[in-house]
């Protein structure tokens, strides 16, 4: 059964500096890994999509890299500020019918 | 457009009410979920449905009854519920099965809340 661990649960940081976010997964046979970012009380919007093949992903100030043999993926958000502060969770697919398993997630907040 | 949008964003009910959530998307998406997410937990899986048809049921209680009346629209029709019940429900969509394409889209959601 594939499990998703994200490590830390919380993060605090200035503003300025970077963020590094790690997900680790148990099966290494994965199809993608996508990270979600949530706001309270809100839905989940897409961050990054990685497919299996991918090695990393960028959009702007973030970069997803993902190790499938060691089964860890690494979300970087440069120059932090206090808007990225959120919930951050990475999810994979378990299944052929698009089911997601979730990691807990990070919360992180962003200090002026 | 990459929207996908829920109503009400908020509905609190009584155990003998009947409700529906109501999910839309316009991105030509051909699969649609639904997930349930408790307070400070990730989001679980309760239905998926492929082409209009449902492929995935997690073992959910039938009091929650979903609907895809076409390939945009996704319900979730509510009937007596109970207090347990009250989650934020996510609605959800990707051009194929996760496995396939990848990407998925969520709605805000509806903070459900059973009296």
């Amino acid at each position: 059964k594939q499990e998703v661990t994200q490590i830390p649960a919380a993060l605090s940081v200035p503003e300025g500096e970077n963020l590094v976010l790690n997900c680790s997964f148990t099966d290494s046979a994965i199809y993608n890994l996508q990270w979600f970012r949530q706001d309270p009380g809100k839905g989940l919007t897409s961050l990054l999509l990685i497919q299996s093949s991918q090695r990393e992903q960028t959009s702007g100030r973030l970069n997803a890299s993902l190790d499938k043999s060691s089964g860890r993926s690494t979300l970087y958000i440069a120059a932090s500020q206090p808007g990225d502060s959120a919930t951050y969770l990475c999810a994979v697919p378990t299944d052929s019918w698009g089911k997601l398993q979730f990691g807990a997630g990070t919360q992180v907040v962003v200090t002026p | 457009d990459t929207e996908v949008t829920q109503t009400p964003k908020h509905l609190v009910m009584g155990m003998t009410n009947k409700k529906s959530l109501k999910c839309e998307q316009h991105m030509g998406h051909r699969a649609m979920y639904w997930y349930k997410q408790k307070a400070k937990k990730p989001p679980e899986l309760m239905f998926v449905y492929s082409y209009e048809k449902l492929s995935i049921n997690e073992s959910v209680p039938s009091r929650f009854s979903p609907e895809c009346p076409n390939s945009s629209l996704l319900n979730l029709h509510l009937h007596a519920l109970q207090p347990e019940d009250s989650a934020l429900y996510l609605c959800a969509s990707s051009h194929g099965l996760a496995t396939n394409t990848g990407e998925l889209f969520f709605g805000e959601g509806s903070r459900l809340t059973v009296l």
